[in-house]
């Protein structure tokens, strides 16, 4: 059954960078990576999103080694407003199209 | 202008009772889910429609039943409610089956928290 893993927590402090890694042993050819980010109360919002090697964007890089088997979410220089869950989604297409969520890695950042 | 859009926001109700959530989106999106996430922030998909069809059913019990009247509805009805129901739901939307490859960028609404007592 695909699954995905990643750390239940993390902290960190302000100005740090933060990489959270996910493990997606079963990823298949057609699979992408997205990870997503949660505010207490609020819904997951879109991150970013990659297929191989490297993706950046305004908030996050995201870097993919070459067998896919796992993602690395990099926040660069976190702030007191990036605590929030943090959640891997790999679209596993042979499983009919189902998008499974790893557990959310709680990230807390201190002054 | 609110993208996915969820009804109520909060439900709290007894043991045995019927309740619905509803949700809309005004992406123009070709597919829409419900996730449940529990106590411990799992969010596990339950539905998922196409263009008003079903596509995915995970292992969810028949007390849960989806309905999609248009492209841009999902409401969710649930009969019989246990404690067990008690969770966050979410409601979600994402452009679709491109070629049949679903890339995962989904955008999701507020959640409805349901408490069963």
């Amino acid at each position: 059954l695909a699954k995905t893993t990643q750390p239940i927590s993390m902290d960190s402090y302000e100005g740090q960078e933060v990489n959270i890694t996910c493990s997606h042993n079963n990823i298949a050819t057609n699979d992408y990576i997205t990870w997503y980010q949660q505010f207490p109360s609020q819904g997951p919002r879109f991150i970013i999103q990659g297929y191989k090697t490297k993706v950046t964007n305004e908030v996050a890089s995201l870097f993919i080694p070459a067998d896919r088997k796992s993602s690395t979410l990099s926040l660069p220089r976190v702030s007191l407003s990036d605590t929030a869950v943090y959640y891997c989604l790999v679209g596993y297409y042979n499983q009919g199209g189902k998008l499974i969520f790893g557990q959310g890695t709680e990230l807390s950042v201190k002054p | 202008d609110t993208a996915v859009s969820q009804t109520p926001k909060y439900l709290v109700t007894q043991m045995g009772n019927d309740k619905s959530i509803k949700c809309e989106q005004n992406l123009g999106h070709d597919t829409m889910y419900w996730y449940k996430q529990d106590s411990k922030k799992f969010l596990k998909i339950m539905f998922s429609y196409n263009n008003k069809e079903l596509i995915i059913n995970e292992t969810v019990p028949n007390r849960f039943s989806p309905k999609s009247p248009d492209k841009a509805h999902l409401n969710l009805h649930i009969n019989s409610l246990e404690l067990g129901d008690s969770a966050v739901y979410f409601c979600a939307s994402s452009l679709g089956l491109a070629g049949g490859v679903n890339t995962g960028e989904l955008f999701f609404g507020e959640g409805s928290r349901l408490t069963v007592l």
